[in-house]
């Protein structure tokens, strides 16, 4: 089954700057990659899907890459501010392919941006 | 346009009781998922379904545990027998048809069990 890794510890950015997340996974690569962001009592809110034969995919501040030689996608928020504070979630088809699948998430990743 | 709706958001049940939980997707989705998360774990797939058919059940535990997805109404996870190990926050998405389509949550219902 996929395993799917993100940076455990918080990551603590100052507000303006650019935060980057990592999300790295196991085994085979999926037809697509998603993001997610989950505030505290709600559930996931998604941000940004990307296919295999992407490599970069943009929606206003935010970018995700999408490696599948190195088995990794990045997540990029530029000109970073305090509401974007959150865990946001890396996750993948569990069968890996382009239909619809139930999510392997990662545990996600707690970014808290400074003021 | 709402969004999926899940209710209750809180249910309380002693060990022993049967817990049910609601899901309405969005307007046009035929695909639901239920998920599971537990304290500082993540999410964790249950089951999908669409209209009257379990698709894929890999992830519900093997007892006590059963979705359905009527022709009319709701999507319903059931517990029943409930241990205190169920307590955990269980969300539901849903998705439209057609591939790489995005899922949409609810807000989830947190089941505690006393």
């Amino acid at each position: 089954s996929q395993k799917i890794e993100q940076n455990s510890e918080a990551l603590n950015i100052q507000e303006g700057k650019t935060a980057t997340l990592t999300c790295n996974y196991t085994n085979y690569s999926p037809a697509y990659l998603q993001w997610y962001r989950q505030d505290p009592g709600r559930g996931p809110v998604f941000l940004l899907l990307i296919r295999e034969n992407e490599k970069e995919k943009r929606k206003e501040r935010l970018k995700v890459t999408f490696d599948t030689t190195l088995k990794q996608s990045l997540f990029h928020i530029t000109a970073s501010q305090p509401a974007d504070s959150a865990t946001y979630l890396c996750a993948l088809p569990s069968s890996g392919g382009g239909g619809a699948d139930g999510l392997t998430f990662g545990k996600g990743t707690h970014l808290i941006i400074q003021p | 346009n709402a969004g999926v709706m899940q209710n209750p958001r809180h249910l309380v049940r002693r060990r022993g009781q049967e817990a049910r939980l609601r899901c309405s997707p969005m307007k046009g989705h035929s695909h639901v998922y239920w998920y599971r998360q537990l304290p500082e774990e993540g999410l964790k797939f249950m089951v999908y379904l669409q209209k009257e058919n379990i698709i894929d059940e890999s992830g519900m535990p093997k007892e006590r545990f059963s979705a359905e997805f009527p022709k009319e109404g709701p999507s319903i996870l059931r517990i029943q027998q409930v241990v205190r190990g169920d307590s955990a926050a269980y969300f539901c998405a849903s998705s439209p048809t057609g591939p790489y389509q995005p899922q949409h949550f609810g807000d989830g219902t947190r089941l505690s069990i006393l």
